[in-house]
Protein backbone atom coordinates (compact mmCIF):
# COMPACT_ATOMS: atom_id res chain seq x y z
CA UNK A 1 0.00 0.00 0.00
CA UNK A 2 1.36 3.29 -0.49
CA UNK A 3 1.72 5.53 2.69
CA UNK A 4 1.68 8.76 3.24
CA UNK A 5 3.20 11.05 5.49
CA UNK A 6 2.93 14.38 6.01
CA UNK A 7 3.16 16.88 9.04
CA UNK A 8 1.01 16.56 11.93
CA UNK A 9 0.44 20.25 12.02
CA UNK A 10 1.22 23.63 10.20
CA UNK A 11 0.71 27.49 11.88
CA UNK A 12 0.21 30.34 9.80
CA UNK A 13 -0.95 33.83 9.62
CA UNK A 14 -3.53 35.57 7.10
CA UNK A 15 -2.45 36.54 4.19
CA UNK A 16 0.77 34.16 3.69
CA UNK A 17 1.32 30.96 1.29
CA UNK A 18 0.92 27.98 2.91
CA UNK A 19 3.09 24.73 1.26
CA UNK A 20 2.39 21.49 2.81
CA UNK A 21 3.98 18.46 1.85
CA UNK A 22 3.06 15.24 1.58
CA UNK A 23 5.53 12.03 1.07
CA UNK A 24 4.27 9.02 -0.49
CA UNK A 25 7.66 7.12 -1.37
CA UNK A 26 6.15 3.71 -2.96
CA UNK A 27 3.41 5.14 -5.11
CA UNK A 28 2.40 3.27 -7.56
CA UNK A 29 2.30 3.73 -11.76
CA UNK A 30 -1.18 4.14 -11.99
CA UNK A 31 -1.56 6.09 -8.43
CA UNK A 32 -3.10 9.71 -8.44
CA UNK A 33 -2.21 12.09 -5.90
CA UNK A 34 -5.75 13.32 -4.29
CA UNK A 35 -6.28 16.30 -1.86
CA UNK A 36 -9.33 16.88 0.72
CA UNK A 37 -9.61 19.45 2.94
CA UNK A 38 -11.59 18.81 6.46
CA UNK A 39 -13.34 21.61 8.62
CA UNK A 40 -14.64 20.92 11.69
CA UNK A 41 -18.10 19.06 11.78
CA UNK A 42 -18.34 18.64 8.28
CA UNK A 43 -16.85 16.10 5.90
CA UNK A 44 -13.82 15.92 3.88
CA UNK A 45 -14.41 18.16 0.67
CA UNK A 46 -12.17 17.56 -2.53
CA UNK A 47 -9.64 20.24 -3.05
CA UNK A 48 -7.14 19.19 -5.86
CA UNK A 49 -5.92 15.95 -7.71
CA UNK A 50 -3.08 15.24 -9.97
CA UNK A 51 -1.08 12.72 -11.53
CA UNK A 52 2.16 14.77 -12.20
CA UNK A 53 3.97 18.19 -12.74
CA UNK A 54 1.32 20.97 -11.89
CA UNK A 55 -2.18 21.33 -11.56
CA UNK A 56 -4.58 24.42 -10.44
CA UNK A 57 -7.49 25.31 -9.60
CA UNK A 58 -9.65 28.11 -8.44
CA UNK A 59 -8.68 27.03 -5.03
CA UNK A 60 -4.83 25.56 -4.90
CA UNK A 61 -2.12 24.63 -6.71
CA UNK A 62 -0.87 21.01 -6.49
CA UNK A 63 3.00 20.57 -7.19
CA UNK A 64 4.38 16.90 -8.00
CA UNK A 65 8.17 16.42 -8.76
CA UNK A 66 8.98 13.75 -11.90
CA UNK A 67 9.63 11.37 -9.14
CA UNK A 68 6.07 11.65 -8.03
CA UNK A 69 7.63 10.50 -4.55
CA UNK A 70 6.29 13.44 -3.22
CA UNK A 71 3.46 16.18 -3.27
CA UNK A 72 2.95 20.21 -1.93
CA UNK A 73 -0.39 21.17 -1.63
CA UNK A 74 -0.30 24.71 -1.99
CA UNK A 75 -2.89 27.88 -0.41
CA UNK A 76 -2.07 31.02 -2.12
CA UNK A 77 -2.43 34.01 0.38
CA UNK A 78 -4.85 32.29 3.29
CA UNK A 79 -7.50 32.88 5.54
CA UNK A 80 -8.73 32.07 8.70
CA UNK A 81 -11.23 30.14 7.04
CA UNK A 82 -8.39 28.07 5.62
CA UNK A 83 -8.08 26.54 9.06
CA UNK A 84 -8.59 22.90 8.64
CA UNK A 85 -7.52 19.33 8.32
CA UNK A 86 -6.14 18.60 5.20
CA UNK A 87 -5.47 14.89 3.59
CA UNK A 88 -3.11 13.74 1.48
CA UNK A 89 -4.16 10.45 -0.48
CA UNK A 90 -2.49 8.02 -3.30
CA UNK A 91 -3.82 4.46 -2.31
CA UNK A 92 -6.75 3.53 -4.49
CA UNK A 93 -6.41 -0.36 -3.86
CA UNK A 94 -8.89 -2.36 -4.00
CA UNK A 95 -11.25 0.83 -5.08
CA UNK A 96 -10.96 2.15 -2.02
CA UNK A 97 -10.01 5.90 -0.91
CA UNK A 98 -7.15 5.61 2.19
CA UNK A 99 -7.03 8.73 4.57
CA UNK A 100 -3.70 9.16 6.67
CA UNK A 101 -3.68 11.46 9.48
CA UNK A 102 -3.74 14.72 7.90
CA UNK A 103 -2.75 17.80 8.30
CA UNK A 104 -4.21 20.15 10.91
CA UNK A 105 -3.36 23.98 9.35
CA UNK A 106 -4.24 26.53 12.07
CA UNK A 107 -4.38 30.29 10.03
CA UNK A 108 -3.87 32.95 13.05
CA UNK A 109 -4.78 36.51 12.45
CA UNK B 1 -30.21 21.00 -2.14
CA UNK B 2 -27.58 19.26 -0.20
CA UNK B 3 -25.67 17.28 -2.75
CA UNK B 4 -25.49 14.13 0.07
CA UNK B 5 -27.22 14.05 3.42
CA UNK B 6 -27.52 11.84 5.95
CA UNK B 7 -29.92 11.61 8.66
CA UNK B 8 -29.92 12.09 12.02
CA UNK B 9 -27.19 14.43 12.45
CA UNK B 10 -27.26 13.46 16.21
CA UNK B 11 -27.71 10.07 17.58
CA UNK B 12 -27.64 9.32 21.51
CA UNK B 13 -28.19 6.07 22.48
CA UNK B 14 -27.63 3.25 24.85
CA UNK B 15 -25.39 0.14 24.88
CA UNK B 16 -27.34 -2.47 23.27
CA UNK B 17 -29.70 -0.73 20.90
CA UNK B 18 -30.59 -1.08 17.18
CA UNK B 19 -30.26 1.78 15.52
CA UNK B 20 -29.86 3.20 11.89
CA UNK B 21 -28.56 6.11 9.52
CA UNK B 22 -29.99 7.17 6.43
CA UNK B 23 -28.00 8.26 3.96
CA UNK B 24 -29.16 9.78 0.41
CA UNK B 25 -27.43 11.47 -2.65
CA UNK B 26 -28.85 13.73 -5.82
CA UNK B 27 -25.92 13.46 -7.79
CA UNK B 28 -26.83 10.90 -10.22
CA UNK B 29 -23.75 8.45 -8.35
CA UNK B 30 -22.93 5.21 -8.89
CA UNK B 31 -20.92 4.79 -5.57
CA UNK B 32 -21.95 5.38 -2.25
CA UNK B 33 -19.40 4.80 0.94
CA UNK B 34 -19.80 4.33 4.70
CA UNK B 35 -16.83 6.04 6.64
CA UNK B 36 -16.58 6.28 10.49
CA UNK B 37 -13.81 8.52 12.16
CA UNK B 38 -12.72 7.99 15.45
CA UNK B 39 -11.98 10.32 18.78
CA UNK B 40 -8.31 10.55 17.44
CA UNK B 41 -9.76 11.54 13.73
CA UNK B 42 -8.56 9.02 11.77
CA UNK B 43 -11.24 8.33 8.98
CA UNK B 44 -11.50 4.44 7.75
CA UNK B 45 -13.97 2.91 5.20
CA UNK B 46 -16.41 0.77 6.11
CA UNK B 47 -18.38 -0.16 3.15
CA UNK B 48 -18.86 0.36 -0.46
CA UNK B 49 -21.89 -0.34 -2.89
CA UNK B 50 -21.72 0.25 -6.39
CA UNK B 51 -25.18 0.27 -8.54
CA UNK B 52 -26.61 -1.52 -5.10
CA UNK B 53 -23.88 -3.87 -5.22
CA UNK B 54 -21.75 -4.32 -2.14
CA UNK B 55 -18.28 -4.11 -3.15
CA UNK B 56 -15.95 -2.91 0.05
CA UNK B 57 -16.64 -4.97 3.02
CA UNK B 58 -13.43 -3.91 5.61
CA UNK B 59 -12.88 -5.84 8.77
CA UNK B 60 -16.11 -4.13 10.35
CA UNK B 61 -18.26 -6.31 13.16
CA UNK B 62 -21.21 -8.05 11.35
CA UNK B 63 -23.24 -5.82 13.84
CA UNK B 64 -22.85 -3.61 10.71
CA UNK B 65 -25.35 -3.96 7.58
CA UNK B 66 -25.23 -1.60 4.81
CA UNK B 67 -28.36 -1.61 2.94
CA UNK B 68 -28.88 -0.07 -0.23
CA UNK B 69 -32.69 0.01 -1.64
CA UNK B 70 -31.63 2.08 -5.07
CA UNK B 71 -28.54 3.64 -6.23
CA UNK B 72 -29.16 6.82 -4.40
CA UNK B 73 -29.52 5.28 -0.87
CA UNK B 74 -27.40 4.20 1.75
CA UNK B 75 -28.59 2.90 4.87
CA UNK B 76 -26.12 2.04 7.82
CA UNK B 77 -27.99 -0.21 10.35
CA UNK B 78 -26.02 -1.11 13.99
CA UNK B 79 -27.51 -3.80 15.98
CA UNK B 80 -26.42 -4.55 19.59
CA UNK B 81 -24.40 -0.99 20.02
CA UNK B 82 -21.51 -0.79 21.93
CA UNK B 83 -19.33 2.19 23.68
CA UNK B 84 -16.39 1.63 20.86
CA UNK B 85 -19.17 2.52 18.54
CA UNK B 86 -19.37 6.18 19.39
CA UNK B 87 -17.79 7.88 16.55
CA UNK B 88 -18.75 10.04 13.65
CA UNK B 89 -20.01 8.21 10.54
CA UNK B 90 -19.71 9.94 7.06
CA UNK B 91 -21.76 8.84 4.04
CA UNK B 92 -19.91 9.74 0.48
CA UNK B 93 -20.61 9.41 -2.73
CA UNK B 94 -18.34 9.44 -6.23
CA UNK B 95 -19.06 9.00 -9.81
CA UNK B 96 -18.39 5.51 -10.04
CA UNK B 97 -15.90 3.14 -8.27
CA UNK B 98 -13.07 4.65 -9.76
CA UNK B 99 -13.48 8.16 -9.50
CA UNK B 100 -11.54 9.72 -6.80
CA UNK B 101 -14.23 12.56 -6.23
CA UNK B 102 -15.88 11.49 -3.20
CA UNK B 103 -18.26 13.84 -2.17
CA UNK B 104 -19.04 13.40 1.79
CA UNK B 105 -22.36 14.09 4.03
CA UNK B 106 -22.17 16.04 7.30
CA UNK B 107 -21.71 13.18 9.30
CA UNK B 108 -23.73 11.68 11.79
CA UNK B 109 -22.08 11.65 15.33
CA UNK B 110 -22.97 8.70 17.31
CA UNK B 111 -22.77 8.73 21.08
CA UNK B 112 -23.56 5.58 22.94
CA UNK B 113 -23.99 5.58 26.89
Amino acid sequence: LAKTTQPISMDSYEGQEVNITCSHNNIATNDYITWYQQFPSQGPRFIIQGYKTKVTNEVASLFIPADRKSSTLSLPRVSLSDTAVYYCLVDRSFQKLVFGTGTRLLVSP
Amino acid sequence: DTAVSQTPKYLVTQMGNDKSIKCEQNLGHDTMYWYKQDSKKFLKIMFSYNNKELIINETVPNRFSPKSPDKAHLNLHINSLELGDSAVYFCASSQDRTDEKLFFGSGTQLSVL
